[in-house]
């Protein structure tokens, strides 16, 4: 079983709103991954990190930011939610090389 | 990375090997193939992954061209649980980004 938490697993929370969708593994993975996925359709990578103080951003322009100052942890946050943001967001990492990506069991946001 | 072409659906009757094509005709030489799936709305899982010679694991089976531009994963008997999003992916392991495509929806009728 993969080593990689996130949480809350389920967030219900109104327009405006600031929240942090939270990502830590215990792998020491280098690498790390945030994707967007909405009901039936493709995953979309959002944000990636290859070490500590690295962040870029991914092939889907996105209004969340991430942070990654320390190896294990990669919290990803929304300054003031909308109903736009309504989706799964999933969170991955892997080894430097040659090593498979590990996901989390995602984070489900709902903003009314 | 090589962008990977896959169909969008495929049926299989339960029990029998499911056999999942992948075009990566732009592959370059030191591109892996990955296989994923993602079960439901679950974190997809990694299945497999080779380079240029055909990889077996107890979970699949992944066979890649000689001239590595087409794979096939195999899924030797295919159970009701298998039915699920798959995904074959080309990375250069020094690369950083890991991105999926619209993968093949495999379902597995009894």
């Amino acid at each position: 079983e993969a080593d990689i938490y996130q949480t809350p697993r389920y967030l219900v929370i109104g327009t405006g709103k600031k929240i942090t969708l939270e990502c830590s593994q215990t792998m020491g993975h280098d690498k790390m991954y945030w994707y967007q996925q909405d009901p039936g359709m493709e995953l979309h990578l959002i944000h990636y990190s290859y070490g500590v103080n690295s962040t870029e951003k991914g092939d889907l322009s996105s209004e969340s930011t991430v942070s990654r100052i320390r190896t294990e942890h990669f919290p990803l946050t929304l300054e003031s939610a909308r109903p736009s943001h309504t989706s799964q967001y999933l969170c991955a990492s892997s080894g430097f090389r040659n090593t498979e990506a590990f996901f989390g069991q995602g984070t489900r946001l709902t903003v009314v | 990375d090589a962008k990977t072409t896959q169909p969008p659906s495929m049926d299989c009757a339960e029990g029998r090997a499911a056999n999942l094509p992948c075009n990566h005709s732009t592959i370059s030489g030191n591109e892996y193939v990955y296989w994923y799936r993602q079960i439901h709305s679950q974190g997809p899982q990694y299945i497999i992954h080779g380079l240029k010679n055909n990889e077996t694991n107890e979970m699949a089976s992944l066979i890649i061209t000689e001239d590595r531009k087409s794979s096939t994963l195999i899924l030797p008997h295919a159970t009701l649980r298998d039915t699920a999003v798959y995904y074959c992916i080309v990375q250069n392991n020094a690369g950083n980004m890991l991105t999926f495509g619209g993968g093949t929806r495999l379902m597995v009728k009894p």
